[in-house]
């Protein structure tokens, strides 16, 4: 089984903190995610890589960046944490697909806290 | 575009009812469908999925027909159990790394 660790289940920090946020996949997967889960406004892509050293943007990028030196690991920056920002983290992985039939592997979240 | 529609929460069932959460869909070309679970304090689990028309995804005692001409995707099982108190969110593919959700249905087993 796939197996999607995030580094964090529960995360405080204070406005204006830089935090990371870690996410390490087992199965070899080319492509990797970062949602966000807010209640009302379901899952938000932040960013994706399809690859080492690659990045997109997603639907709401403002505010974070991301980084993947090495295919297992994603991390998720938030430069300068706003109050904003308090939300559950969702990092997910899949293999690469043209046709998108690849299902998303997703980790047990990161709630994280901006006070 | 691409989209996802399913309906709103919570559903409320007696165990061992029948359920049925509707999902219906409108996509740009041939996409893949799936369900995931969210159980409390947990991420999303895949459920099931189907890639083509007329395919039936299923899992644990839940299934799922992917059909075309309707653009829908209706999650069914016959016999609910309080273990299945979960959110369950419907999902589409369409390629290229581009996942489109539901806003996610709430369902409450009670005994």
């Amino acid at each position: 089984d796939v197996k999607v660790t995030q580094s964090s289940r529960y995360l405080v920090k204070r406005t204006g903190e830089k935090v990371f946020l870690e996410c390490v996949q087992d199965m070899d997967h080319e492509n990797m995610f970062w949602y966000r889960q807010d209640p009302g406004l379901g899952l938000r892509l932040i960013y994706f890589s399809y690859d080492v050293k690659m990045k997109e943007k997603g639907d709401i990028p403002e505010g974070y960046s991301v980084s993947r030196e090495k295919k297992e690991r994603f991390s998720l920056i938030l430069e300068s944490a706003s109050t904003n920002q308090t939300s559950m983290y969702l990092c997910a992985s899949s293999l690469s697909s043209g046709q998108g039939n690849s299902p998303l592997h997703f980790g047990n979240g990161t709630r994280l806290t901006v006070t | 575009g691409n989209s996802v529609t399913q309906m709103e929460g919570p559903v409320t069932l007696s165990e061992e009812a029948f359920l049925t959460i509707n999902c219906t869909y409108t996509a740009t070309g041939y996409p893949s469908l799936f369900w995931y679970v969210q159980y409390p304090g947990e991420g999303l689990q895949l459920l099931l999925k189907a890639t083509k028309a007329d395919d039936k995804g299923s899992n644990k005692g839940f299934e799922a027909t992917y059909r075309k001409e309707t653009t829908s995707f209706h999650l069914e099982k016959g016999s609910v159990q309080v273990s299945d108190s979960a959110v369950y969110f419907c999902a589409l593919s369409a390629g290229f790394n581009k996942f489109y959700f539901g806003s996610g249905t709430k369902l409450n087993v009670k005994p």
